[in-house]
């Protein structure tokens, strides 16, 4: 039972282009969700989070955006530079919780 | 400033035998993280510890994984009677606390494990 879902495996962007990688979830207690950029071979590094309070959250040239209604959220990164090709994380995690849902992860390719 | 540091990054081990992983976290965090990741799947929670305690297992570590924090600082991850299905990237994480707005989880650059 997936809580945390990223439905597309891969996305390819050109550079200088808005990249959005999306993110659903199932758990309506979930109220910190966040994202993480993952290059082979290496742990995961924290990129941005945004608390259920707000609907977006913006640092430099990555934004979170989260629609409770929906149970989504989505992360925009403009302009998309060739260092941003990795795999990215969505996590999750509800009030009380000890630990973090992840998704199964998106591979973005920037092409030059 | 030194992040989460795991050693050793790298291990190749046969069949049967045991392996230990060392991970020392941030230094002020009071919680510690083990994941486990194989190709294509996010990280797999493994245990974590408030200080020097276990306070959760998952039903992934099966009775050849132990996992101590002796002192509430560093923390070990071993797998005794590796079996091939172990092979994966084995992660460390801290925290401050729970994780929440201000209380992000930082990962090391994991452990490979390689089963043989």
């Amino acid at each position: 039972d997936q809580q945390v879902k990223q439905n597309s495996p891969s996305l390819s962007v050109q550079e200088g282009r808005i990249s959005i990688l999306n993110c659903d979830y199932t758990n309506s207690m979930f109220d910190y969700f966040l994202w993480y950029k993952k290059y082979p071979a290496e742990g995961p590094t924290f990129l941005i989070s945004i608390s259920s309070i707000k609907d977006k959250n913006e640092d430099g040239r990555f934004t979170v955006f989260l629609n409770k209604s929906a149970k989504h959220l989505s992360l925009h990164i403009v302009p998309s530079q060739p260092g941003d090709s990795a795999v990215y994380f969505c996590a999750a995690s509800a009030n009380s919780n000890y630990q973090l849902i992840w998704g199964a992860g998106t591979k973005l390719i920037i092409k030059p | 400033d030194t992040g989460v540091s795991q050693d050793p990054r790298h291990k190749i081990t046969k069949r049967g035998q045991n392996v230990t992983f060392r991970c020392d976290p941030i230094s002020e965090h009071n919680r510690l993280y083990w994941y486990r990741q194989t190709l294509g799947q996010g990280p797999e929670f493994l245990t974590y510890f408030q200080n020097e305690a276990q306070l959760e297992k998952s039903r992934l570590l099966s009775d050849r994984f132990s996992a101590e924090r002796p002192k509430g600082s560093f923390s070990t991850l071993e797998i005794q009677r590796t079996e091939q299905g172990d092979s994966a990237m084995y992660l460390c994480a801290s925290s401050l606390g729970r994780p929440t707005l201000g209380n992000t989880i930082y990962f090391g650059e994991g452990s490979w494990l390689t089963v043989v």
